[in-house]
C-alpha cells in the first residue's frame, strides 16, 4: 500500500501569500495516479487537480500541480479568501491511499 | 446537474448492519465506477470500497480495503441508478461521514471528480 505524506499539516498564510503544500509517497508512483482536493468545513472533498498538474474542470489557474515519483507538490500562487480550507493529496489504485491533509489556516 | 445523494446512516450497536444507499443523477450511471469514502470528524480520508461499472468483458467488479473486507459489500442497480454499501459486523472504527463518490476514468483520467454530501454512521453501544 503506498502511504502518503503532506507537510506542512497546518499553514499559516495570508491573503495574497503563495502557499505550498508538499506530498510525498512512500515509493515511487505515475503521477498520472496523484490527485488533489480541496476541503472546507461542513462540505464533502472537490477535486482540485488531476494527474499531478491538470486543473479540474472550473478550478482557477492560481492552482497549480507539479511533481514526480515520490514527491509532488500544490501551489496557490495567490490566495483568496476562499482557498482557506484542508487540502488532501490522492493516490488513484490499489488501496487508493489519501495523505492526511494540510490545512490552510489565516494568519 | 450531476447529483449523488447518500441516505441510510444512522446510530448501530456495534455488531450491527446497516445498508447505506447513493442515488445518482445528471449522468449514465452504468458508464461509472464508484466508491465509498469514509471521514471521521477532523480527520482525514479512507477509501472503503469500488465497484466497477457494467459493461466489462469481466462483469462488475469489486474491490475493499483491508479494514472492511469479508464484512461490508458494495453493489450497484442501474436500472435505479444507485449503488449500496450493505455494512455488517459493524465496529466502533467504521464511526463517520461515509461519501460516495464517481470515479473520473471514463473519462481517461484518474480521479474521484464527484462527491456526495455524505451519510453519518454511528457505531456505539
Amino acid at each position: 500500500e503506498i502511504v502518503l505524506a503532506q507537510s506542512p499539516g497546518t499553514l499559516s498564510v495570508s491573503p495574497g501569500d503563495r502557499a505550498t503544500l508538499s506530498c510525498r509517497a512512500s515509493q515511487s508512483v505515475s503521477g498520472a495516479y496523484l490527485a488533489w482536493y480541496q476541503q472546507k468545513p461542513g462540505q464533502a472533498p472537490r477535486l482540485l487537480m488531476y494527474a499531478a498538474s491538470r486543473r479540474a474542470t472550473g478550478i482557477p489557474d492560481r492552482f497549480s500541480g507539479s511533481g514526480s515519483g515520490t514527491d509532488f507538490t500544490l501551489t496557490i500562487s495567490s490566495l483568496e479568501p476562499e482557498d482557506f480550507a484542508v487540502y488532501f493529496c490522492h493516490h488513484y489504485g490499489g488501496a487508493y491511499s489519501f495523505g492526511q491533509g494540510t490545512k490552510l489556516d489565516l494568519k | 446537474e450531476v447529483q449523488l445523494v447518500e441516505s441510510g446512516g444512522g446510530l448501530v450497536q456495534p455488531g450491527g448492519s446497516l445498508r447505506l444507499s447513493c442515488a445518482v443523477s445528471g449522468f449514465t450511471f452504468s458508464n461509472f465506477w464508484m466508491h465509498w469514502v469514509r471521514q471521521v470528524p477532523g480527520q482525514g480520508l479512507v477509501w472503503v470500497s469500488r465497484i466497477s461499472s457494467d459493461g466489462t468483458s469481466d462483469g462488475i467488479s469489486t474491490t475493499y480495503a483491508d479494514s472492511v473486507r469479508g464484512r461490508f459489500t458494495v453493489s450497484r442497480d442501474n436500472a435505479k441508478s444507485t449503488v449500496y454499501l450493505q455494512m455488517n459486523s459493524l465496529r466502533a472504527e467504521d464511526t463517520g461521514t461515509y461519501y460516495c463518490v464517481r470515479d473520473a476514468s471514463w473519462f481517461g483520467y484518474y480521479g474521484m471528480d464527484v462527491w456526495g454530501q455524505g451519510t453519518t454512521v454511528i457505531v456505539s453501544s
